[in-house]
């Protein structure tokens, strides 16, 4: 059972490049998560998920995309990065009404 | 809007050293106040789940108590290994879908020293 993954742990692109995270669970949660962390921001939900094909904005989505074609992966995509980017980002899986189980997160490195 | 303030930003204790970290909270239709444990280089690791006022938990060295404006962690002669971020988040509804999201605390960093 290994919880929460999380690929790449690290990657680092240039301005403009596309890229997409992969998130899998294998706990048969219902919902997923994606959160960015920043110095002094804390962790804000990027997008979020109900269930196998659903998909919603959280607070901060714009630039990003997500997908979730099955129940157990949440796919993160940038089309274009910016620097602004810059962060570590976390999935994260629940089944409501419970707490949320968190993978390792990826940094991520825009420049 | 949803607000979750903690307090200290950051802590230094001596091993044995107890001390309180403060998450205070203005939400509307709280269902749920969670504290996370987080290492360096890591995610977040859940710790607690407190739902309604006077409730209490405990863990080892570690104790979360809630009121209705906010929670303490309570950290009772604390080891090195206690050094860590201590993240609060409160579980409020979704707008747009069913279900919860949570709203993040900036988190207090933990250093106890041997």
């Amino acid at each position: 059972n290994a919880g929460v993954t999380q690929t790449p742990k690290f990657r680092v692109l240039k301005t403009g490049q596309s890229m997409t995270l992969l998130c899998a669970q294998d706990m048969n949660h219902e919902y997923m998560y994606w959160y960015r962390q920043d110095p002094g921001m804390g962790l804000r939900l990027i997008h979020y998920s109900v269930g196998e094909g659903t998909t919603a904005k959280g607070e901060v989505p714009d630039g990003y995309n997500v997908s979730r074609l099955k129940k157990q992966n949440f796919l993160l995509g940038l089309e274009s990065a910016a620097p602004s980017q810059t962060s570590v980002y976390f999935c994260a899986s629940s089944s409501i009404p419970y707490e949320q189980y968190f993978g390792p997160g990826t940094r991520l490195t825009v420049t | 809007e949803d607000q979750v303030t903690q307090s200290p930003e950051a802590l230094r204790l001596q091993e044995g050293e107890s001390s309180s970290l403060n998450c205070s909270y203005t939400v509307s239709g709280l269902r749920g106040l969670f504290w996370y444990r987080q290492d360096p280089g890591k995610g977040p690791e859940f710790l607690f789940t407190l739902y309604s006022a006077g409730e209490e938990k405990e863990k080892e060295r570690l104790k979360a108590t809630l009121t209705k404006k906010e929670s303490f962690l309570h950290i009772t002669a604390p080891k090195p290994e206690d050094s860590a971020t201590y993240l609060c988040a409160v579980q409020v509804p979704l707008i747009k879908a069913a279900g919860n999201k949570l709203t993040f605390g900036g988190g207090t960093r933990v250093l106890v020293k041997p």
